[in-house]
């Protein structure tokens, strides 16, 4: 079965400051990664997606991951953080679940503190 | 326009009652998802739906059931709530995905959430 783990529970960052999290995944087959945020109170936006090809994605509000099949790593970065992007920050892997659907498996969250 | 919305943004409901969650979706996606989000904001999936076929995630107790009258929406029925029921639920929608173009980027859009709290 497939799995995630986001290593971080909670990190701090001072705005203007490069920001990276970290996810790993466990899945037999070459995965579609995905990066959602998800600010208080809000639903669950889509940051970036992998599904093949160029290991480097961007995404917008100026992230970007990488895919590193060796290490099983989708970390996602940003190079200067800004106070808006505080927020929890979730990775997910997608699998075909049949009848037309996948299912995405979250890890458990990355909450992203910003300090002015 | 909100492409997936629900409906109410908040329950709040007393153990033993039955309550239901609306979910409409205006992309035009013909698959949607109900997702249950706990106290520790850990995600996982409950139901996928799509053309009238239903993948039902094992663990979901059957006092859950998705009710679909059309494929823009996926409305949650919840019966004889209980306390541990308390969540955030998340609709999200998509398109269908084949397995043969399964590796097609179809990704998930989610709706706003419910906070469902049951006394």
């Amino acid at each position: 079965a497939q799995s995630v783990t986001q290593p971080d529970i909670h990190i701090t960052v001072s705005e203007g400051a490069s920001l990276e999290l970290r996810c790993n995944y466990s899945y037999g087959a070459t995965p579609y990664l995905f990066w959602y945020v998800q600010s208080p109170g809000q639903g669950l936006q889509l940051l970036l997606k992998y599904f093949s090809g160029d290991t480097l994605v961007q995404g917008i509000k100026g992230f970007e991951a990488e895919f590193k099949r060796s290490q099983s790593s989708f970390n996602l970065r940003k190079p200067s953080v800004h106070w808006s992007d505080a927020a929890e920050y979730f990775c997910a892997v997608g699998s075909y679940s049949g009848a037309g659907s996948y299912q995405l498996t979250f890890g458990k969250g990355t909450k992203l503190s910003v300090i002015p | 326009d909100t492409a997936v919305s629900q409906t109410p943004k908040y329950l709040v409901t007393q153990m033993g009652n039955d309550k239901s969650i609306k979910c409409e979706q205006n992309l035009g996606h013909d698959t949607m998802y109900w997702y249950k989000q706990d106290s520790k904001k850990f995600l996982k999936i409950m139901f996928s739906y799509n053309n009238k076929e239903l993948i039902i995630n094992e663990t979901v107790p059957n006092r859950f059931s998705p009710k679909s009258p059309d494929k823009a929406h996926l409305n949650l029925h919840i019966n004889s709530l209980e306390l541990g029921d308390s969540a955030v639920y998340f609709c999200a929608s998509s398109q269908s995905v084949s397995y043969r173009n399964r590796r097609s980027s179809y990704e998930q859009y989610f709706g706003p959430g419910t906070r469902l709290t049951v006394t």
